[in-house]
């Protein structure tokens, strides 16, 4: 099966720029999507395929894709993108299975 | 308006059974896969099973094959998750999530389900 891999902890100041990172085998062939959860609410997506947001979603997030890299960017973090995210992609072995990477916890400073 | 509500938190002894459902509304409900995650305390999330609403047809990763079981139920627009064997490490909250249709090579989940906890102890 595929594993996706995350930086766990990172940090951003205010208004600054972080770049989240998913990598796997898988994303050669497959977009990650990428989803921000809150403490105690469920995920929401938030970027998906080439670099595509769900209505509602602002556009300081966007995503890039190379190699067997996702990226995730928050262009001008605002304290309210204090999250965990999440990436996930399709299995190599079996495009029906899927994968989360184990999800990096944002601070903003 | 589009969403997935399931049922309600579950407390059950080790070696138990545990069902969670998830209803859709909003749209055709045989038109979009469900999968399943699951959350421990504390953890990430971890992708665990899939049905297809229209067929029945399901999946799960290897470590609950023969442990879970996914149904539909087309006339009530729910799928149902079963857990069998319940252990003390399967304490989680358990999400359900729509595949979204995109046309590239890929998986989204559009919408969530607000999540069901599901506490394992004796």
């Amino acid at each position: 099966s595929s594993e996706l891999t995350q930086d766990p902890v990172m940090s951003v100041a205010l208004g600054q720029t972080i770049e989240i990172t998913c990598q796997g085998d898988s994303l050669r062939n497959y977009y990650a999507s990428w989803y921000q959860q809150k403490p105690g609410q469920a995920p929401i997506l938030i970027i998906y395929g080439k670099n595509d947001r769900p209505s509602g979603i602002p556009d300081r997030f966007s995503g890039s894709n190379s190699g067997n890299t996702a990226s995730l960017t928050i262009t001008g973090a605002q304290a309210e993108d204090e999250a965990d995210y999440y990436c996930i992609s399709r299995d190599t072995t079996d495009n029906h299975l899927a994968v989360f990477g184990g999800g990096t916890k944002l601070t903003v400073l | 308006q589009v969403q997935l509500v399931q049922s309600g938190a579950e407390v059950k002894k080790p070696g138990a059974s545990v069902k969670v459902s998830c209803e859709a509304s909003g749209y055709s409900f045989s038109d979009y896969y469900i999968h399943w995650a699951r959350q421990a305390p504390g953890q990430g999330l971890e992708w665990i099973a899939w049905i297809n609403p229209d067929t029945g047809s399901s999946n799960s990763i290897q470590k609950f094959q023969g442990r879970m079981t996914m149904t539909r139920d087309k006339s009530i627009s729910t799928v149902t998750m079963e857990l069998r064997g319940l252990k003390s490490d399967d304490t989680a909250i358990f999400y359900c999530a729509r595949v979204m249709r995109t046309a590239v090579a890929g998986i989204a989940f559009d919408v969530w389900g607000q999540g069901t906890m599901v506490t394992v102890s004796s």
